[in-house]
């Protein structure tokens, strides 16, 4: 089964207005990454945030998690179109391997 | 900054032939990860080399192999290919330092099987 699902499966928005991606999963973790991948393209590593932390930032990114409910969520502030991609969350349980989660697929109208 | 490496990009097997896809890691990554996703699919976890040695195996089929070499670059070769095999391989690489590892991913190698 999953390790990671992500929600909602497709998001279309507005150029300037901000995306929320979430991501559950089912056991705990040792990290949870996020990864955007332009279509048929290579993964890019956008944030990895500990088990530890709640928060973490990167320019327009904002990623939380909360491992009391198993979730995390990525928020995209002040979208481009050059935002538009899939977006997944990958988590490790305990093996260090990351396990990729279906994706959302993010589509910014310019 | 250096990435990973794949080749070739794009390959095109017929059923029942073979393939091989290579992987070079990142400068003195010890750590190789490969990958498969399939159209429209997330990316599955296949296999896993440490130091040359095979660390993780997820859903690797046994028509597949791997191995590291030691210069760290990696092989994965495909035997018996079905049409179900097309998709987009990737292999990843990371630093040796421990638990909390971000892998870099490489730009994948597109498989058709005809």
């Amino acid at each position: 089964s999953q390790q990671g699902e992500e929600d909602p499966q497709a998001l279309s928005i507005q150029e300037g207005e901000n995306a929320t991606m979430n991501c559950s999963y089912k056991t705990s973790i040792n990290n949870l990454q996020w990864y955007r991948q332009n279509s048929g393209r290579g993964l890019v590593h956008l944030i990895l945030i500990r088990s530890n932390e709640r928060e973490k930032h990167s320019g327009r990114l904002r990623v939380t998690l909360d491992t009391s409910k198993k979730s995390s969520s990525l928020l995209i502030t002040a979208s481009r179109a050059a935002d538009t991609a899939s977006y997944f969350c990958a988590t490790d349980a305990g093996s260090y391997i990351p396990t990729f989660g279906r994706g959302t697929s993010l589509i910014v109208h310019p | 900054a250096a990435g990973v490496i794949q080749s070739p990009r794009h390959l095109i097997k017929e059923k029942r032939e073979t393939a091989t896809l290579k992987c070079y890691p990142i400068p003195r990554h010890d750590t190789v990860y490969w990958y498969q996703q399939g159209p429209g699919q997330d990316p599955q976890f296949l296999i896993s080399f440490y130091e040359k040695m095979q660390s993780d195996k997820g859903s690797i089929p046994d028509r597949f192999s791997a191995q590291q070499f030691s210069d760290y670059h990696s092989e994965l070769n495909m035997s018996s290919l079905e049409l179900g095999d097309s998709a987009l391989y990737f292999c990843a690489s990371s630093r040796p330092s421990g638990r909390y590892n971000e892998q870099f991913f490489g730009p994948g190698t597109r498989l058709t099987v005809l």
